[in-house]
């Protein structure tokens, strides 16, 4: 099936530093979305990317998607510490036989040094 | 609306017990999904289910593992007999593709540790 790789694996920075984590795909890719973990959570829905060089914020978070659809960025400004957690690409492939799934990268883990 | 709803949140077993993960998906939601998570291997889709019919069940591991949806509102994932490489973090996952809201919204998970 389809398969991602993130990076960073880890990411330890300073309150206020920036942080960016990467997705990366071999194929082109339809769509991308991304999740937040926060530590003992469960993932939650950030946002869908669907357009050749498409970008969307949300308040500190950038999501970019490639203009050749084929990596993906997700970027936060001055990080604080309620930005904690893994973050995960999430990318949905047709896998045969009508079905289509969304196959999770290995995500990046954010710790923030307060 | 109270979101996914697994139960139960926690669970320890002895080995070659039974164990059945239940799951409640958002009201008008027709796909649901279950989820694995271990450091190792990370998210791994196990089956998904569309108008309460398995669509895709390729991720079982084998066939010590079973899933059932009998009716929209819920959803069974069993294990028989359990060993101790079961042990994980299991998610529900429920969505709905008529809307515009393309998130999949994961319940908060049953922690299964089999000792």
């Amino acid at each position: 099936g389809q398969q991602v790789m993130q990076i960073p694996q880890y990411q330890h920075v300073q309150e206020g530093e920036d942080f960016t984590t990467y997705c990366n795909s071999s194929t082109t890719l339809s769509n991308i979305q991304w999740y937040k973990q926060r530590p003992g959570g469960h993932p939650v829905f950030l946002i869908q990317l669907v357009k050749s060089g498409e970008v969307k914020k949300q308040k500190r978070l950038t999501f970019q998607f490639g203009e050749a659809k084929k990596n993906s960025s997700l970027h936060i400004t001055a990080t604080q510490t309620t930005d904690v957690g893994t973050y995960f690409c999430a990318v949905t492939a047709y896998s045969g036989a009508g079905s289509y799934q969304l196959t999770f990268g290995k995500g990046t883990k954010l710790s923030v040094i307060p | 609306d109270a979101g996914v709803i697994q139960s139960p949140r926690h669970e320890v077993t002895e080995m070659g017990q039974e164990v059945t993960l239940r799951c409640k998906p958002i009201s008008g939601h027709d796909y649901l999904f279950w989820y694995r998570q271990t450091m190792m291997r990370g998210l791994e889709l196990l089956i998904y289910f569309n108008n309460n019919v398995p669509i895709d069940d390729s991720g079982m591991p084998e066939d010590r593992f079973s899933a059932k949806m009998p009716n929209a509102s819920f959803s069974t994932l069993k294990i028989q007999p359990s060993e101790p490489r079961d042990s994980a973090v299991y998610f529900c996952a429920s969505r709905s593709f008529r809307t515009a809201n393309y998130g999949y919204t994961f319940g908060s998970g049953t922690r299964l540790t089999v000792v």
